[in-house]
């Protein structure tokens, strides 16, 4: 089993409140990926990192910010959570000396926004 | 639009049967992966092809690559009730920078 956490499992909150959703790997991983799912539905890359200081926005548009002070750490932000941000979100990381990119994941964060 | 498609969308068998699960991309790839999601959960790594490959086999997987026709196929064997998953290709597209994209997935079901 990886080495990944993501906290908190699940969250119910109300619109407008500020959330943080938190993502660590003991793996010393440099490559870590933010993905959002809906129940049933195919990976969506919302946000990815290649190292200390280097975040990228991804495939799908996302009014999340995330942040990479840490190797290990990879936090994601909403500054105004809305009904539309209801979904899974999957945290992912891949060491870069492996060039196959398989990627490790994290047991995910369902967040309901009432 | 989604680089990787997958069929059947649902697939139920029962206990001891085998199934087949096809992947279909658009791009080229360095390779492709496949995984496992129990529901509610995380994706876990299964099994890769590299694009020179043509077949790989882990356990009671088979996995098949035609780059010709960019697609690719998961078999299970003997299935077990424990395998009840949805499972997902993701494809490594060439030049992409260690961004890998995942298909729609198959529900898989089985039943004793």
């Amino acid at each position: 089993e990886a080495d990944i956490y993501q906290t908190p499992r699940y969250l119910v909150i109300g619109t407008g409140k500020k959330i943080t959703l938190e993502c660590s790997q003991t793996m010393g991983h440099d490559k870590m990926y933010w993905y959002q799912q809906d129940p049933g539905m195919e990976l969506h890359l919302i946000h990815y990192s290649y190292g200390v200081n280097s975040t990228e926005k991804g495939d799908l548009s996302s009014e999340s910010t995330v942040s990479r002070i840490r190797t290990e750490h990879f936090p994601l932000t909403l500054e105004s959570a809305r009904p539309s941000h209801t979904s899974q979100y999957l945290c992912a990381s891949s060491p870069s000396d492996l060039s196959t990119n398989e990627q490790f994941f994290g047991p995910g964060t369902r967040l309901t926004v009432l | 639009s989604q680089q990787g498609e997958e069929d059947p969308q649902a697939l139920s068998i029962q206990e001891g049967e085998n199934a087949t699960m096809n992947c279909s991309y658009k791009t080229s790839i360095n390779n492709l992966q496949w995984y496992r999601q129990n529901s509610g959960r995380g994706l876990v790594h299964l099994i890769l092809i590299r694009s020179n490959e043509r077949e790989k086999h882990s356990g009671r997987l088979r996995v098949t690559l035609d780059t010709s026709k960019k697609s690719s196929s998961l078999l299970i064997t003997a299935s077990r009730a424990a395998d009840t998953a949805s499972y997902f290709c993701a494809t490594d597209p060439t030049g992409t920078a260690s961004k890998l994209t995942f298909g729609t997935g198959t529900r898989l079901q089985v039943t004793l």
